[in-house]
């Protein structure tokens, strides 16, 4: 099976555009979950989907939004973009109870 | 004080030697225990995965976990260069499809010496 994928690898934007991030899970993973990791720290959760609901949210602002669409694939979206939010962003999915995570390659998001 | 905290290092050993790693966490609700290894550039692969107190061994590597004393180590044998990486501690406070996040630590950078 193909592990967790996502799209682009690496993406360069000046700040105050806007990104769009994409994951696909792990065939018969429903859950997908986004996590930011800046260099030298580990990763900070950001968002959990599962069956396309919102189910968790970490300490990000509201620039930071997601979804899941019906195929249990997802989006990251962040607005009005800062030098801060320079990192890496890794989807993580999982099948159900009882399992843990799997993440994906991540994308490293360079803010100029 | 942060929730889970991980000596960064960097750690460097002689190959062959036992590594040792280890993170301390403040949250009792923390029931099920992580720990990734992270290539360069890379995104974090699943090692160790427990959530009993205990060890569990899994080739190489042992994982140790004392919920008493909110204390988690990684024991590493017979280190190997390719062993090389920076290793990160995860918890979590539940299972449950419908709600689950993990926190990390910062994650110890190790360089195993030839």
């Amino acid at each position: 099976d193909a592990g967790v994928t996502q799209s682009p690898t690496h993406l360069i934007k000046t700040r105050g555009q806007q990104v769009t991030l994409r994951c696909s899970p792990i065939s018969g993973h429903k859950s997908v979950s986004w996590y930011q990791q800046v260099l030298g720290q580990g990763p900070q959760f950001i968002f959990q989907y599962y069956e396309k609901e919102e189910r968790g949210r970490g300490n990000f602002p509201d620039r930071f939004s997601a979804r899941q669409f019906p195929n249990y694939s997802s989006e990251l979206n962040v607005n009005a973009l800062l030098l801060g939010d320079s990192a890496l962003y890794l989807c993580a999915t999982r099948n159900a109870e009882g399992d843990t995570q799997y993440f994906g390659p991540g994308t490293r998001l360079t803010v100029l | 004080q942060k929730e889970v905290e991980q000596d960064p290092g960097p750690l460097s050993v002689p190959e062959g030697a036992i590594v040792s790693l280890n993170c301390t966490y403040s949250n009792s609700a923390f029931q099920y225990f992580m720990w990734y290894r992270q290539y360069s550039r890379k995104g974090p692969e699943l090692l160790m995965y427990t959530y009993s107190s205990g060890n569990k061994e899994d080739g190489r590597f042992t994982a140790q976990v004392d919920k008493s004393s909110k204390y988690i180590s990684l024991f590493i044998r017979d280190s190997q260069p390719s062993d090389s990486a920076t290793y990160l501690c995860a918890m979590s406070a539940n299972v449950g499809a419908g709600s689950y996040q993990l926190t990390f630590g910062k994650g110890t950078k190790l360089s195993v010496i030839p």
